[in-house]
């Protein structure tokens, strides 16, 4: 266990659906990111943020909405999506955003299925 | 362009053998990252070399950085079954914050 969780674990949606996943980190870190796991392809980065506040939004479509309540939580809510967008999408955490200095911490993943 | 591009894409071994990984980059780095996937799940810090650093070792791993080169690599010695994976450098870009950019992986599988 690497002290990040994420729910749930497998999601199949089609593609009228609203349907959000959730990520809860127990490290006490100060920084939490949303990535994307497609076949045959690198991990994308998605979403940054720090101290609850977004740094960093990778050119993603507006059908994925980011929150971050507080330090301990980060949600990614998902709407009118794509059969392409169905991939694992991994949480990550780490201590601090700045200058990568920090290794991360990830979630098992939700695999995330578009019918 | 692509940063942190692993080499080979996929490696076969018997156990008790060593494994290479190997990884470029394009930009100047504050540091690298090797992380590892088991299928389908999520991934595992293996180390973190800093740009000023020229080897570290952690149990069984050995990674070296080559800035000059804009190179590492990751070696296992003495593999295990357990050790079969996907494996990943990530770099740290200087100047870009906290984001780590990963590569396409090494699927590495061990045969008992």
């Amino acid at each position: 266990e690497t002290g990040v969780t994420q729910t749930p674990r497998h999601l199949v949606m089609g593609m009228t659906n609203k349907k959000s996943l959730k990520c809860e980190q127990h490290l006490g870190h100060n920084a939490m990111y949303w990535y994307k796991q497609s076949a045959k392809k690198p991990l994308e980065l998605m979403f940054v943020y720090s101290l609850e506040e977004r740094v960093e939004n990778n050119s993603v479509p507006s059908r994925f909405s980011p929150e971050c309540p507080n330090s301990s939580h980060l949600f990614l809510h998902l709407h009118t999506l794509q059969p392409e967008d169905s991939a694992l999408y991994l949480c990550a955490s780490s201590q601090d955003s700045a200058g990568g200095a920090y290794e991360q911490y990830f979630g098992p993943g939700t695999r995330l299925t578009v019918t | 362009s692509q940063q942190g591009e692993e080499d080979p894409q996929a490696l076969s071994i018997q156990e008790g053998e060593n494994a290479t990984m190997n990884c470029s980059y394009k930009t100047s780095i504050n540091n690298l990252q090797w992380y590892r996937q088991n299928s389908g799940r999520g991934l595992v810090h293996l180390i973190l070399i800093r740009s000023n650093e020229r080897e570290k070792h952690s149990g069984r791993l050995r990674v070296t950085l080559d800035t000059s080169k804009k190179s590492s690599s990751l070696l296992i010695t003495a593999s295990r079954a357990a050790d079969t994976a996907s494996y990943f450098c990530a770099t740290a870009p200087y100047n870009q914050g906290g984001k780590l950019i990963f590569g396409q992986g090494t699927e590495l599988s061990v045969k008992p």
